[in-house]
């Protein structure tokens, strides 16, 4: 079992549509959850940075974490053709000195 | 543009070569961090380096070395190349620690 489950999709909404996106994870070891989003041809851009459980909200953006199930989300309201693209989990241990644990990504396309 | 510059864009060789990836951090970063993407096994940790010292290895081949020069930007050295090899090669960057690591654009390796 790998430590971070994603579902690759892809997936397809209408404009202005909520989406929802997760990812589970098996250590519970992890303290630090984050959202990337990747562009096609680009490296991934930070989204979305939590510790431990609870919501936090940047603008369209909202990330929860509940750490009891193991499972974090990220939602996107009024979802528009700019957010297409590959959206990545990624994880990181206390300790563990910065390095990335990553979900192999859902590949989100918004339709006008 | 996160800052983080990687060279070349795209690299093309063959089976038993060895090749080179360069990535210059943001300026004031101190920590370089390499990741390898393909389209199986999705985003993964290579290696770390904080201020030219190794900090934390991932699941690096024997074949990959890495360093990281005195004004701080880094190469990432494959040998024995094999066509299992081809994949998107991503550098970040942070101050260190748990700070939010910023992604270059990627060096596209393909092994023929």
């Amino acid at each position: 079992q790998k430590e971070v489950e994603q579902d690759p999709g892809p997936l397809s909404v209408p404009e202005g549509a909520i989406v929802s996106l997760n990812c589970t994870y098996s250590n519970s070891a992890f303290q630090y959850f984050m959202w990337y989003r990747q562009y096609s041809r680009k490296g991934p851009e930070l989204l979305m940075y939590t510790y431990s459980s609870g919501n936090k909200e940047d603008g369209r953006f909202t990330a929860q974490v509940d750490k009891s199930s193991k499972y974090i989300s990220l939602f996107i309201r009024d979802s528009q053709p700019s957010d297409s693209a590959t959206y990545l989990c990624a994880m990181r241990k206390r300790g563990s000195q910065g390095n990335l644990i990553f979900g192999k990504g859902t590949k989100l396309s918004v339709k006008p | 543009d996160s800052g983080v510059t990687q060279t070349p864009k795209h690299l093309i060789t063959a089976t038993g070569q060895r090749v080179t990836l360069r990535c210059s951090p943001r300026s004031g970063d101190l920590s370089v961090y390499w990741y390898q993407q393909s389209l199986d096994q999705g985003l993964q940790f290579l290696i770390q380096y904080y201020n030219g010292e190794e900090r934390a290895k991932g699941n690096i081949l024997e074949r990959f070395s890495a360093q990281q020069f005195p004004d701080l930007h880094s190469e990432l050295n494959l040998s024995s190349l094999e066509l299992g090899d081809s994949a998107l090669y991503f550098c970040a960057s942070n101050r260190g620690g748990a700070d939010t690591q910023y992604f270059g654009p990627g060096t596209r390796l393909t092994v023929l």
